[in-house]
């Protein structure tokens, strides 16, 4: 079965650490990759997507995150965090399937950054 | 553009009732997708709508209904509420072209099954 998996479900820097989100998948064919973001009392929101193309991609707010197709990863870091990083962050990905669409989401990990 | 619209933001019903959730995609979307999401199960696939028609559909039981209106506007309908359901519904309009192919979530309703 599909599904994606998150390493750390809490995680908890000071301000200016860097930060870096495991996620793995498990599905054999190609995929659409993506992080979102849930700030607290918001919705969600996408980060970045990965397609195709360059396996490093940048986000909003200073987020980038890499493609290791061999590792079946897809990592999210930032250089330097914020307290306004705190947040819920979501790996997804969307297997590309005769034009259906459906995202399959991790379980989650909780940012903390305190100041 | 305006975003995705949900309504109600929040609801409260009792065991047995049924419930409608509605969601108005960002204009010129044409696909609607559903997510439950819950403390315990995550964030789950219901099911996606696109030209009326539902095209894909998750692994929950029947009581989850859902349609598609000409103007892409979607409702979900939950029948027999357990308490169980309680959860937060997410509407998500998928934006798709050569280069892209996107979703873009709701602020959601928050349903309390009591």
């Amino acid at each position: 079965a599909q599904s994606v998996s998150q390493h750390n479900h809490h995680v908890i820097l000071s301000e200016a650490a860097s930060l870096e989100l495991g996620c793995n998948y498990s599905y054999g064919g190609t995929v659409n990759l993506f992080w979102y973001v849930q700030y607290p009392g918001q919705h969600l929101q996408l980060l970045l997507k990965y397609f195709s193309g360059d396996p490093l991609v940048k986000g909003i707010k200073g987020f980038e995150a890499e493609f290791i197709k061999s590792k079946f990863s897809f990592n999210l870091r930032k250089p330097s965090v914020q307290w306004s990083d705190t947040a819920e962050y979501f790996c997804a990905v969307s297997p590309i399937s005769g034009g259906y669409n459906k995202l399959i989401f991790g379980a989650g990990t909780r940012l903390a950054v305190h100041p | 553009k305006a975003g995705v619209t949900q309504t109600p933001r929040y609801l409260i019903k009792t065991r047995g009732q049924q419930v409608t959730l509605s969601c108005s995609p960002i204009s010129g979307h044409r696909s609607v997708s559903w997510y439950q999401q819950t403390p315990g199960q995550g964030l789950q696939f219901l099911f996606e709508y696109f030209s009326e028609t539902q095209r894909n559909k998750g692994n929950f039981p029947g009581r989850f209904s859902g349609r598609q209106f000409s103007n892409s506007r979607s409702e979900m309908n939950v029948s027999t509420l357990e308490l169980g359901d309680s959860a937060l519904y997410l509407c998500a309009s998928r934006f798709r072209d050569r280069s892209t192919d996107t979703q873009y979530f709701g602020p959601g309703t928050r349903l309390t099954v009591l």
